[in-house]
């Protein structure tokens, strides 16, 4: 079985502030693990994802996780924060396993303060 | 090129009527999902179909049935709506099939009031 815990349900960070969103899982199989971003009353759309190559994945809008084996995480970062990254950031397990299910993080709320 | 797109935008049941949500994309993607999105929960799959005539179920199926009509329709229906089933339902589809997962790409959203 699988779970994705993200560690903090708000964080809140200065405009050109560095941006750090937590998220620690647990898989029985090697996993593909994605981060969505949900702008309000919108759909979620992909931010990046890792699917077994490189470890440090680089996304849209200067967003990047590194995928820690050893550490069962898959932080994500930026390193100068923007008014318009406020927004909500899931962090998703994918088992390659198809008899676990898709798990979302419940979600961190990025708060951008000018 | 639409994407994916969801009818309705919103609405409002009474307790015991039912619904179909519809879901429809235009990528040709293998893999389509529901999914409810409630405060501090996140996203729970409902139900998933990883290729046109096959359906399997998500996390939380109860008081939940679907259709994959063809490639490109996946409908969602809530035979008799309970006040639990207040959310706001996502579709999504992914390129993926039975092969490795993949991104999934969302539509917009339904937001479901049920009195």
């Amino acid at each position: 079985a699988q779970s994705v815990t993200q560690l903090d349900s708000h964080v809140s960070v200065s405009e050109g502030t560095p941006v750090l969103l937590r998220c620690n899982y647990s898989s029985s199989y090697s996993p593909s693990l994605f981060w969505y971003v949900q702008h309000p009353n919108k759909g979620l759309q992909l931010l990046l994802k890792y699917t077994s190559a490189a470890t440090l994945v680089k996304g849209i809008n200067g967003f990047e996780a590194e995928f820690k084996k050893s550490e069962t995480s898959f932080h994500l970062t930026k390193p100068s924060a923007h008014m318009s990254d406020a927004a909500e950031y899931f962090c998703v397990v994918r088992p390659m396993n198809r008899d676990d299910k898709i798990i979302f993080g419940k979600g961190t709320r990025l708060h951008i303060l000018p | 090129n639409a994407g994916v797109t969801q009818t309705p935008k919103f609405q409002v049941l009474k307790t015991g009527q039912s619904m179909t949500l519809q879901c429809a994309q235009d990528m040709n993607h293998n893999s389509m999902y529901w999914y409810r999105q409630d405060p501090g929960m996140g996203l729970r799959l409902i139900y998933y179909s990883a290729s046109e005539g096959t359906t399997d179920k998500g996390e939380v199926p109860n008081g939940y049935n679907v259709s994959r009509l063809n490639k490109r329709e996946f409908s969602l229906r809530l035979e008799s709506a309970a006040p639990s089933q207040t959310s706001v339902y996502f579709c999504a589809s992914s390129p993926e099939g039975r092969g490795r997962p993949d991104t999934q790409y969302f539509g917009p959203g339904t937001r479901l009031t049920v009195l």
